[in-house]
Protein backbone atom coordinates (compact mmCIF):
# COMPACT_ATOMS: atom_id res chain seq x y z
CA UNK A 1 0.00 0.00 0.00
CA UNK A 2 1.34 3.00 -0.70
CA UNK A 3 1.08 6.42 1.65
CA UNK A 4 2.82 9.82 1.22
CA UNK A 5 2.73 12.18 4.50
CA UNK A 6 3.77 16.01 4.00
CA UNK A 7 5.86 17.23 6.85
CA UNK A 8 6.60 21.09 7.72
CA UNK A 9 6.30 24.38 9.01
CA UNK A 10 2.78 25.25 9.43
CA UNK A 11 3.50 29.19 9.75
CA UNK A 12 6.40 31.10 7.87
CA UNK A 13 7.51 34.57 7.75
CA UNK A 14 7.54 36.41 4.86
CA UNK A 15 10.79 36.40 2.91
CA UNK A 16 11.59 33.39 4.53
CA UNK A 17 12.58 29.69 3.27
CA UNK A 18 9.93 26.66 3.58
CA UNK A 19 11.17 23.23 3.73
CA UNK A 20 8.62 20.37 2.96
CA UNK A 21 9.54 16.76 3.35
CA UNK A 22 7.37 14.25 1.98
CA UNK A 23 7.87 10.49 3.24
CA UNK A 24 6.70 7.64 1.78
CA UNK A 25 6.21 4.16 2.16
CA UNK A 26 5.00 1.17 -0.83
CA UNK A 27 7.23 2.11 -3.05
CA UNK A 28 11.23 3.41 -4.34
CA UNK A 29 12.17 6.40 -5.90
CA UNK A 30 14.62 4.15 -7.94
CA UNK A 31 12.02 1.96 -9.40
CA UNK A 32 11.89 2.86 -13.02
CA UNK A 33 8.53 4.96 -14.27
CA UNK A 34 8.33 6.23 -10.52
CA UNK A 35 8.04 10.20 -9.23
CA UNK A 36 7.02 12.45 -6.66
CA UNK A 37 5.39 15.48 -7.21
CA UNK A 38 4.16 18.36 -5.52
CA UNK A 39 1.09 20.53 -6.08
CA UNK A 40 -0.73 23.24 -3.56
CA UNK A 41 -3.81 24.73 -3.36
CA UNK A 42 -4.33 28.55 -2.17
CA UNK A 43 -7.61 28.50 0.20
CA UNK A 44 -10.66 27.96 -2.02
CA UNK A 45 -8.94 28.06 -5.61
CA UNK A 46 -7.57 25.94 -7.34
CA UNK A 47 -4.41 22.92 -8.02
CA UNK A 48 -1.34 24.55 -9.14
CA UNK A 49 1.68 22.26 -10.17
CA UNK A 50 4.63 23.07 -8.48
CA UNK A 51 7.61 20.08 -9.28
CA UNK A 52 8.53 16.83 -9.62
CA UNK A 53 11.06 14.29 -9.09
CA UNK A 54 12.02 11.09 -11.16
CA UNK A 55 13.73 7.77 -10.06
CA UNK A 56 16.31 8.86 -12.31
CA UNK A 57 17.00 12.18 -10.55
CA UNK A 58 15.05 13.93 -14.05
CA UNK A 59 13.38 17.04 -12.34
CA UNK A 60 10.68 19.12 -13.67
CA UNK A 61 9.81 22.47 -12.23
CA UNK A 62 6.85 25.05 -13.15
CA UNK A 63 8.89 27.78 -15.13
CA UNK A 64 7.20 30.52 -13.16
CA UNK A 65 8.60 29.43 -9.67
CA UNK A 66 11.62 27.90 -11.08
CA UNK A 67 14.02 30.23 -9.34
CA UNK A 68 12.50 29.76 -5.96
CA UNK A 69 12.05 26.43 -6.14
CA UNK A 70 14.67 23.02 -5.31
CA UNK A 71 13.47 19.28 -5.23
CA UNK A 72 15.57 16.64 -3.93
CA UNK A 73 15.05 13.17 -3.06
CA UNK A 74 16.58 10.94 -0.69
CA UNK A 75 16.05 7.26 -1.64
CA UNK A 76 17.60 5.86 1.64
CA UNK A 77 14.88 7.51 3.41
CA UNK A 78 12.22 7.67 1.62
CA UNK A 79 11.91 11.15 1.52
CA UNK A 80 11.26 14.12 -1.55
CA UNK A 81 12.42 17.74 -0.27
CA UNK A 82 10.92 20.65 -1.42
CA UNK A 83 12.60 24.31 -0.86
CA UNK A 84 10.53 27.44 -1.91
CA UNK A 85 12.30 30.61 -1.14
CA UNK A 86 11.40 34.13 -0.50
CA UNK A 87 8.05 33.16 0.48
CA UNK A 88 5.21 35.90 0.08
CA UNK A 89 1.36 35.69 1.59
CA UNK A 90 0.33 34.71 -1.97
CA UNK A 91 2.12 31.18 -1.50
CA UNK A 92 0.10 30.22 1.63
CA UNK A 93 -2.16 27.52 0.47
CA UNK A 94 -2.25 23.63 1.29
CA UNK A 95 0.34 21.86 -0.20
CA UNK A 96 0.64 17.75 -1.13
CA UNK A 97 2.96 15.63 -2.40
CA UNK A 98 1.77 12.56 -4.56
CA UNK A 99 3.38 9.47 -6.11
CA UNK A 100 3.54 9.83 -9.73
CA UNK A 101 3.39 6.69 -12.22
CA UNK A 102 4.87 7.49 -16.00
CA UNK A 103 3.95 4.09 -17.91
CA UNK A 104 6.36 4.86 -20.66
CA UNK A 105 9.45 5.53 -18.44
CA UNK A 106 10.47 8.82 -20.12
CA UNK A 107 8.85 12.25 -21.72
CA UNK A 108 6.26 13.74 -20.27
CA UNK A 109 2.82 11.75 -19.87
CA UNK A 110 2.60 10.73 -16.23
CA UNK A 111 -0.49 10.67 -13.50
CA UNK A 112 -0.54 11.19 -9.11
CA UNK A 113 -2.18 8.22 -8.36
CA UNK A 114 -1.69 8.39 -4.72
CA UNK A 115 -1.79 11.81 -2.54
CA UNK A 116 -0.89 12.66 0.67
CA UNK A 117 -3.24 14.51 3.30
CA UNK A 118 -1.40 17.64 2.43
CA UNK A 119 -0.16 20.40 5.04
CA UNK A 120 -1.15 23.04 5.46
CA UNK A 121 1.32 26.38 5.17
CA UNK A 122 0.27 29.85 5.92
CA UNK A 123 2.73 33.18 5.13
CA UNK A 124 2.60 36.01 7.61
CA UNK A 125 4.52 38.33 9.50
CA UNK B 1 2.06 27.54 -20.56
CA UNK B 2 -1.17 25.31 -21.92
CA UNK B 3 -4.34 27.16 -20.71
CA UNK B 4 -7.11 24.96 -19.47
CA UNK B 5 -10.26 25.33 -19.93
CA UNK B 6 -13.55 23.94 -17.80
CA UNK B 7 -17.13 24.07 -18.17
CA UNK B 8 -19.47 24.58 -16.49
CA UNK B 9 -17.82 26.21 -13.75
CA UNK B 10 -20.75 24.88 -11.70
CA UNK B 11 -23.45 22.29 -12.65
CA UNK B 12 -26.37 21.44 -10.64
CA UNK B 13 -27.76 17.12 -10.79
CA UNK B 14 -29.65 15.28 -9.02
CA UNK B 15 -28.82 11.94 -8.16
CA UNK B 16 -29.58 9.49 -11.01
CA UNK B 17 -28.60 11.95 -13.30
CA UNK B 18 -25.45 11.69 -15.90
CA UNK B 19 -23.76 14.92 -16.37
CA UNK B 20 -20.53 15.86 -18.73
CA UNK B 21 -17.82 18.16 -17.56
CA UNK B 22 -15.50 19.50 -20.64
CA UNK B 23 -12.06 20.65 -20.24
CA UNK B 24 -10.23 22.86 -23.15
CA UNK B 25 -6.81 23.21 -24.08
CA UNK B 26 -5.08 26.11 -25.90
CA UNK B 27 -3.24 23.74 -27.55
CA UNK B 28 -2.91 19.85 -29.07
CA UNK B 29 -2.00 17.61 -26.06
CA UNK B 30 -3.29 13.98 -27.89
CA UNK B 31 -4.75 12.11 -24.93
CA UNK B 32 -2.62 13.76 -22.20
CA UNK B 33 -4.99 14.33 -20.23
CA UNK B 34 -5.99 13.09 -16.59
CA UNK B 35 -9.05 13.72 -14.09
CA UNK B 36 -9.26 13.99 -10.38
CA UNK B 37 -12.42 14.76 -8.04
CA UNK B 38 -11.68 16.21 -4.70
CA UNK B 39 -13.89 16.06 -2.02
CA UNK B 40 -14.05 18.57 1.05
CA UNK B 41 -10.82 18.71 3.28
CA UNK B 42 -9.63 15.91 1.13
CA UNK B 43 -6.90 15.27 -1.38
CA UNK B 44 -7.74 15.07 -5.36
CA UNK B 45 -8.28 10.98 -6.27
CA UNK B 46 -7.65 10.62 -9.98
CA UNK B 47 -10.10 8.88 -11.57
CA UNK B 48 -9.40 8.79 -15.45
CA UNK B 49 -6.09 8.75 -16.96
CA UNK B 50 -4.76 9.20 -20.37
CA UNK B 51 -7.96 10.84 -21.01
CA UNK B 52 -9.88 8.26 -20.86
CA UNK B 53 -8.42 4.84 -18.72
CA UNK B 54 -10.24 4.19 -15.71
CA UNK B 55 -8.38 4.04 -13.01
CA UNK B 56 -8.35 0.89 -10.82
CA UNK B 57 -10.69 0.80 -7.97
CA UNK B 58 -12.90 3.37 -10.24
CA UNK B 59 -17.11 2.81 -10.37
CA UNK B 60 -17.60 2.76 -13.98
CA UNK B 61 -20.19 5.24 -13.99
CA UNK B 62 -17.13 7.61 -14.10
CA UNK B 63 -15.89 7.66 -18.24
CA UNK B 64 -13.56 10.09 -19.78
CA UNK B 65 -13.16 10.53 -23.40
CA UNK B 66 -11.48 13.17 -26.13
CA UNK B 67 -8.11 13.62 -27.23
CA UNK B 68 -6.36 17.13 -29.22
CA UNK B 69 -8.03 19.69 -26.92
CA UNK B 70 -10.99 18.58 -26.38
CA UNK B 71 -11.90 16.55 -23.15
CA UNK B 72 -15.09 15.15 -21.28
CA UNK B 73 -15.89 13.17 -18.26
CA UNK B 74 -18.54 11.81 -17.98
CA UNK B 75 -20.84 10.55 -14.64
CA UNK B 76 -23.47 8.31 -15.37
CA UNK B 77 -26.16 7.42 -12.46
CA UNK B 78 -25.06 10.17 -9.88
CA UNK B 79 -24.73 8.92 -6.70
CA UNK B 80 -24.45 11.36 -3.26
CA UNK B 81 -20.90 10.77 -2.91
CA UNK B 82 -20.12 12.05 -6.13
CA UNK B 83 -20.84 15.97 -5.43
CA UNK B 84 -17.67 16.61 -5.61
CA UNK B 85 -15.36 19.58 -7.23
CA UNK B 86 -13.65 18.14 -10.77
CA UNK B 87 -10.24 19.08 -12.20
CA UNK B 88 -8.53 17.85 -15.29
CA UNK B 89 -4.78 18.04 -15.82
CA UNK B 90 -2.39 17.94 -18.43
CA UNK B 91 0.91 16.19 -18.57
CA UNK B 92 1.74 17.17 -22.29
CA UNK B 93 4.23 19.39 -21.37
CA UNK B 94 5.31 21.76 -17.69
CA UNK B 95 4.07 23.51 -15.87
CA UNK B 96 1.67 20.25 -16.22
CA UNK B 97 -1.28 22.82 -15.32
CA UNK B 98 -4.81 21.96 -13.40
CA UNK B 99 -8.28 23.25 -14.92
CA UNK B 100 -10.06 25.94 -12.43
CA UNK B 101 -12.32 22.89 -11.81
CA UNK B 102 -16.04 21.84 -11.92
CA UNK B 103 -17.78 22.08 -8.73
CA UNK B 104 -20.62 19.47 -9.12
CA UNK B 105 -23.87 20.47 -6.61
CA UNK B 106 -26.93 18.65 -5.52
CA UNK B 107 -29.95 19.92 -7.02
Amino acid sequence: QITLKESGPTLVKPTQTLTLTCTFSGFSLSTRGVGVGWIRQPPGKALEWLALIYWDDDKRYSPSLKNRLTITKDTSKNQVVLTMTNMDPVDTATYYCAHVWNPMYEGDYHYMDVWGKGTTVTVSS
Amino acid sequence: DIQMTQSPSSLSASVGDRVNMTCRTSQSISNYLNWYQQKPGKAPKVLIYAASSLQSGVPSRFSGSGSGTDFTLTISNLQPEDFAPYYCQQSYSTPYTFGQGTKLEIK
